[in-house]
C-alpha cells in the first residue's frame, strides 16, 4: 500500500524542540522528492520544507527563519524535520507530503494523515 | 517570495450552479499551479497541475485555466460531494519557497 505515516509530533514548550520523522512505502522513495507541509487547527495549508531526491537540493519558507532542518534516509525511506527555538506559531498538524518527481519545486500527490506538534507553556 | 492570493474566501452556491475560484500570483508562475481539494475532516488531494491538466479520476466537471498570475478553477456543475475547501499552490522555479493562496470554502446553499 502507497503510505506515508509520520510521528515525533507531541506537546512541547515554546523554545523547545522536536524531530518529526516519516515512514514512507509503496512506493521508490529515493526517486521522489518529498516536503513537509502544516496546517495549523481551522487555518489553511503552509508549506514548510522541501528536499529533492537525494538530499541534495532543500528548501524553506521564509517564516522559519533558519529554525528547521529538513533530512532524508533513503536507505530507510525516512524523511525528517528537526525543529528547533520552537515558538506556538509552529502549533499544527504536520503533513509529510511526496511530490510528483524529482524535485521538490513540484506539486503534491500524496499526503500523510500528520502529526500534531503543540507548543504551549 | 510569490504571494498567492485566492478569492472568494467562501461562497455558497446551488447544487448544478456553475462555480468559479481565482488564484493570483503576486508575479508571473507561466502555468506551474496546482489546484487542491480538502473536503471536510480530509486530506488535500490534487485536482488539476499545470494550470489545466486534470489528475486521473478527477471529475471532467472540474477545470483550470490561466497562465501567468492568473488562474481560475470552475466547477461546471456543483455537486453535493464538492464541498469542501479548494488551494491553489505554486510551484514556478526554484529554490524560492512554495506556497499556497488561502482556501476557498465552497458550501451548498
Amino acid at each position: 500500500e502507497v503510505q506515508l505515516v509520520e510521528s515525533g509530533g507531541g506537546v512541547v514548550r515554546p523554545g523547545g524542540s522536536l524531530r518529526l520523522s516519516c515512514a514512507a512505502s509503496g512506493f521508490t522513495f529515493d526517486r521522489t522528492a518529498m516536503s513537509w507541509v502544516r496546517q495549523a487547527p481551522g487555518k489553511g495549508l503552509e508549506w514548510v520544507s522541501g528536499i529533492n531526491w537525494n538530499g541534495v537540493s532543500t528548501g524553506y519558507a521564509d517564516s522559519l527563519k533558519g529554525r528547521f532542518i529538513i533530512s532524508r534516509d533513503n536507505a530507510k525511506n525516512s524523511l525528517y524535520l528537526q525543529m528547533n527555538s520552537l515558538t506556538v506559531e509552529d502549533t499544527a498538524s504536520y503533513h509529510c507530503v511526496r511530490h510528483d518527481g524529482p524535485d521538490w519545486v513540484w506539486y503534491f500527490d500524496l499526503w500523510g494523515r500528520g502529526t500534531l506538534v503543540t507548543v504551549s507553556s | 517570495d510569490i504571494q498567492m492570493t485566492q478569492s472568494p474566501s467562501s461562497l455558497s452556491a446551488s447544487v448544478g450552479d456553475r462555480v468559479t475560484i481565482t488564484c493570483r500570483a503576486s508575479q508571473g508562475i507561466m502555468n506551474f499551479l496546482a489546484w487542491y481539494q480538502q473536503k471536510p475532516g480530509n486530506l488535500p488531494s490534487l485536482l488539476i497541475y499545470a494550470a489545466s491538466t486534470l489528475r486521473s479520476g478527477v471529475p471532467s466537471r472540474f477545470s483550470g485555466s490561466g497562465f501567468g498570475t492568473d488562474f481560475t478553477l470552475t466547477i461546471s456543475s456543483l455537486q453535493p460531494e464538492d464541498v469542501a475547501t479548494y488551494y491553489c499552490q505554486q510551484y514556478y522555479t526554484g529554490p524560492r519557497p512554495l506556497s499556497f493562496g488561502g482556501g476557498t470554502k465552497v458550501e451548498i446553499k
